[in-house]
């Protein structure tokens, strides 16, 4: 069965890009036409939808995040990745990565953004 | 962007006693598929959301059958038919009719 796994920096500069990975293990991202989303949820509050891409690079972002938002696909690694820039504390939570048609979610990685 | 309102926010129940939770989208979320594109998940402290629930009704593999979903349209609930100790979960609901995908603000279920 599919998992994933998300990467990258624990830690990010207020005024930095943070970037993530999710690694898909178990079967390939382009197969089928899947969506590949991230989610975020602040210590103690409810979950964010911050966008998603789909097996053929189109991509939808959640409009309150979409000016600092990027996420692409990287199918010879069967990854794909998420850019978050000009952070602010705001942006400090566990960042998911997601595919709600197989309900398949990764285990999150905590990032904080501090000086 | 849907608005997902969920009730209550916390919930205290009884071992072996119904619990029910609500959710409340702001608009239809029932396609012309006939599919209401409304899932449900729990979440326990330190784990990613697990799904249970799909197309408003639709159980997922593996879910016990004590939890079940239903409604159509605008409103919806959970019920978990017989409240386990492992149960004790924050419950969410979700609409990806359209995008912004949205989540309910979520349900925090405790033992009575």
């Amino acid at each position: 069965q599919v998992q994933l796994q998300e990467s990258g920096p624990g830690l990010v500069k207020p005024s930095q890009t943070l970037s993530l990975t999710c690694t898909v293990s178990g079967g390939s991202i382009s197969s089928g036409s899947h969506y590949w989303s991230w989610i975020r949820q602040p210590a103690g509050k409810g979950l964010e939808w911050i966008g998603r891409i789909n097996t053929s690079g189109s991509t939808n972002y959640n409009p309150s995040l979409k000016s600092r938002v990027t996420i692409s696909l990287d199918t010879s690694k069967n990854q794909f990745s998420l850019k978050l820039s000009s952070v602010t504390a705001a942006d400090t939570a566990v960042y998911y990565c997601g595919n709600f048609g197989v309900g398949v979610w990764g285990k999150g990685t905590t990032v904080t953004v501090s000086s | 962007d849907i608005v997902m309102t969920q009730s209550p926010d916390s919930l205290a129940v009884s071992l072996g006693e119904r619990a029910t939770i609500n959710c409340k989208s702001s608009q239809s979320v029932l396609y012309s598929n006939n599919k209401n594109y409304l899932a449900w998940y729990q979440q326990k402290p330190g784990q990613p959301p697990n799904l249970l629930i799909y197309w408003a009704s639709t159980r997922e593999s593996g879910v016990p059958d004590r939890f079940s979903g239903s409604g159509s349209g605008t409103d919806f609930t959970l019920t978990i038919s017989s409240l386990q100790a492992e149960d004790v979960a924050v419950y969410y609901c979700q609409q990806y009719y359209t995008t912004p995908i949205t989540f309910g603000q979520g349900t925090r279920l405790e033992i009575k």
